[in-house]
């Protein structure tokens, strides 16, 4: 398998564009979370998603920012105006979610915003 | 609210020698997982170990093993036998058994390894 697969890998834009990032979760993986990670507050969870339905979404951090899932193999984040203060790096990650909570999640390689 | 813990911003060690990260976590839970999560300067998070809360026995991977104490709320991260491939930032992680699929992350550890 290919693993977690994210897109774009680097973007730089300007302020008040509007962002999308891409996730493609491996195959089988029935969750799907997004993650931002910065200087400043680490690692947070934004939304996640089972079976392709959002779970909890009070991660992210205000109405310019959505998620979704079509279909099980491809999910996006948009922010919509995208801020400075946007700038992060975007981690998706999937995992089976087993009953037993084993919640090993694997990541993707992360896309990397910046908002000028 | 379940917290996670890592004291040490940084650290460094001589390589072929050993390390331990630190920690700490709160939680009211009897039940949970815990990971040490490694993300190179790829950027790319990699799972190096996990813990299951009601296993007593410490989890072993290689040259990495942990030190689970949980009446101390403690976990830490040993490195024996350091390579400059370990040099990272490292993040300890939790989540609860059931009916929650979060995973908490602690604020991660710099491991600098000198040659």
């Amino acid at each position: 398998d290919a693993g977690v697969i994210q897109s774009p890998r680097h973007e730089v834009t300007e302020m008040g564009q509007e962002v999308t990032l891409r996730c493609k979760p491996i195959s089988g993986h029935d969750y799907l979370f997004w993650y931002r990670q910065t200087m400043m507050r680490g690692l947070e969870l934004l939304i996640y998603f089972n079976n392709n339905v959002p779970i909890d979404d009070s991660g992210m951090p205000e109405d310019r920012f959505s998620a979704k899932m079509p279909n099980a193999s491809f999910s996006t984040l948009k922010i919509q105006p995208s801020e400075p203060r946007d700038s992060a790096v975007y981690f998706c990650a999937s995992s089976t979610g087993v009953p037993s909570g084993a919640n090993v999640l694997t990541f993707g390689a992360g896309s990397r915003l910046t908002v000028l | 609210a379940q917290t996670v813990t890592q004291s040490q911003p940084e650290m460094s060690v001589q390589e072929a020698e050993t390390v331990t990260l630190s920690c700490t976590y709160d939680t009211s839970e009897s039940d949970y997982y815990l990971f040490w999560y490694k993300q190179p300067p790829s950027r790319q998070m990699i799972l190096v170990i996990r813990q299951e809360a009601y296993k007593q026995q410490n989890a072993t991977e290689n040259r990495f093993s942990v030190n689970f104490q949980k009446a101390a709320k403690s976990f830490s991260l040993k490195i024996s036998d350091s390579q400059l491939g370990d040099a990272a930032m490292y993040f300890c992680a939790y989540t609860v058994t059931f009916g929650n699929e979060k995973l908490t992350f602690g604020t991660g550890t710099r491991l600098t390894i000198i040659p």
